[in-house]
């Protein structure tokens, strides 16, 4: 079955340490994002990538690193400068050829910070 | 990007048809219009997309009016499992650099 994986599910970290989401998709689709959902809002973007070995900051980078090294990948890194990092976050894809603005999105993981 | 506003919360009852309504006066010539469904501790799910007048699928229905400044969309015969948060997304395609922007979207309830 194609689509987006994310793992793991729940994870937990203590303050100040860096923690690396995955994001795996096997839809063959160019782009993928990440966006952060705090609870009772809506879904704000991270970063996006277009294409492999490229990346754009979206609404609220600071704090995040990505890198687009494989299509199928986009893992994001949440470092210790993130303020307030505990949320669910939750990963992207979409190419051309979907609907226009029609993204499948992965089951998200919910990070913690203790 | 158009700035959307929608109902914060909706009820409605099993068999009913539901409209939620969407503003968005500023919507550019390019943009479109989309939909979305998020179940608690899931990621969206695309609903519906639409430029303008009326679109249909499976799902559910899409009205544009002729100023593009509002949509509806509406749910025939809602049911228990329809229960989830609806968020209006404006902006332009994929292929003109789109990006979602997600507000807070409207919880429907469905009750029995």
């Amino acid at each position: 079955d194609g689509g987006i994986t994310q793992s793991p599910k729940y994870l937990f970290r203590k303050e100040g340490q860096n923690v690396t989401l995955s994001c795996e998709q096997n839809l063959n689709h160019d782009a993928m994002y990440w966006y952060r959902q705090d609870p009772g809002q809506g879904l704000r973007l991270i970063y996006y990538s277009q294409i492999v070995n490229d990346f754009q900051k979206g609404d609220i980078a600071e704090g995040y690193s990505v890198s687009r090294e494989k299509k199928e990948s986009f893992p994001l890194t949440v470092t210790s400068a993130q303020k307030n990092p505990t949320a669910f976050y939750l990963c992207a894809s979409s190419t051309p050829g979907l609907g226009q603005n029609e993204q499948f999105f992965g089951p998200g993981t919910r990070l913690t910070v203790l | 990007l158009a700035k959307t506003t929608q109902p914060i919360s909706m009820d409605s009852y099993e068999g009913q048809e539901v409209n939620i309504t969407c503003s968005h006066n500023n919507i550019a010539t390019n943009d479109y219009i989309t939909w979305y469904q998020q179940f608690p501790s899931q990621g969206p799910r695309f609903i519906i997309q639409g430029y303008k007048t009326k679109v249909t699928n499976e799902v559910a229905s899409l009205f544009i009016p002729a100023d593009r400044k509002s949509s509806t969309l509406s749910l025939p015969r809602v049911s228990l499992s329809d229960t989830a948060v609806y968020y209006c997304l404006v902006g332009p395609s994929y292929n003109q650099g789109g990006k979602l922007i997600f507000g807070q979207g409207t919880e429907l309830s469905v009750k029995p």
